[in-house]
């Protein structure tokens, strides 16, 4: 399997722009997660999708991210607009689900996100 | 509420030494699960092991071990007769159980770890 793709890999914006993320998960996978690492925060749960419904939205920093799964194989996260503070690198991952249980899950490469 | 604590930020060490990272968890979970992952310079995060609370077996996969203590709420990781390619930031994680289930990840800071050869 070619694992979670992930693109742009980079992407640089002004303040201001809509930005969006993509993410491929692994085929057969039913949940995906959002995360965003930065060296303040760490790695920090966004939000995660079950079968393409958002389960947990709790960790999205705020209205202007937003995040959509329209089917098994795709999803992404906007913002709109971007800050400078929203800087970091956005990983997707995605996981077999096992009730009552988690499963590892398997992470993208990452898109590192600069906001001027 | 849930936490993962990995006390050591960074630790240099000579390569074919061994060095253990530490990592304790807090929970009010009876069930959950462990996790290590490794991040080495080229930035994707890369799965290690998985483990589930009620099983406190050791593991040992090649030069690396994992200690499960829940007396003491540790999952230390040790790496033995390490080498310039463990060179890398390693994250423990917690799973967080939630209206989902157990899959939502608490994250520590993350060890960062340098072998010199």
């Amino acid at each position: 399997d070619a694992g979670v793709i992930q693109s742009p890999r980079h992407e640089v914006t002004e303040m201001g722009q809509e930005v969006t993320l993509r993410c491929k998960p692994i085929s057969g996978h039913d949940y995906l997660f959002w995360y965003r690492q930065t060296m303040m925060r760490g790695l920090e749960l966004l939000i995660y999708f079950n079968n393409n419904v958002p389960i947990d939205d709790s960790g999205m920093p705020e209205d202007r991210f937003s995040a959509k799964m329209p089917n098994a194989s795709f999803s992404t996260l906007k913002i709109q607009p971007s800050e400078p503070r929203d800087s970091a690198v956005y990983f997707c991952a995605s996981s077999f689900g096992l009730a009552g249980g988690a499963y590892e899950q398997y992470f993208g490469p990452g898109t590192r996100l600069t906001v001027t | 509420a849930q936490k993962v604590t990995q006390a050591q930020t960074e630790i240099s060490v000579v390569e074919k030494e061994d060095v253990t990272l530490d990592c304790v968890y807090e929970t009010r979970d009876t069930t959950y699960y462990l996790f290590w992952y490794k991040q080495p310079p080229s930035g994707e995060l890369v799965f290690l092991i998985r483990r589930n609370s009620f099983d406190e077996q050791n593991e040992i996969s090649g030069r690396y071990s994992w200690n499960f203590q829940k007396s003491t709420s540790s999952f230390n990781f040790t790496i033995t007769a390490s080498q310039v390619v463990d060179s890398a930031v390693y994250f423990c994680a917690l799973s967080e159980s939630d209206t989902g289930g157990y899959n939502k990840l608490i994250f520590g800071a993350g060890t960062r770890l340098a072998v010199h050869p």
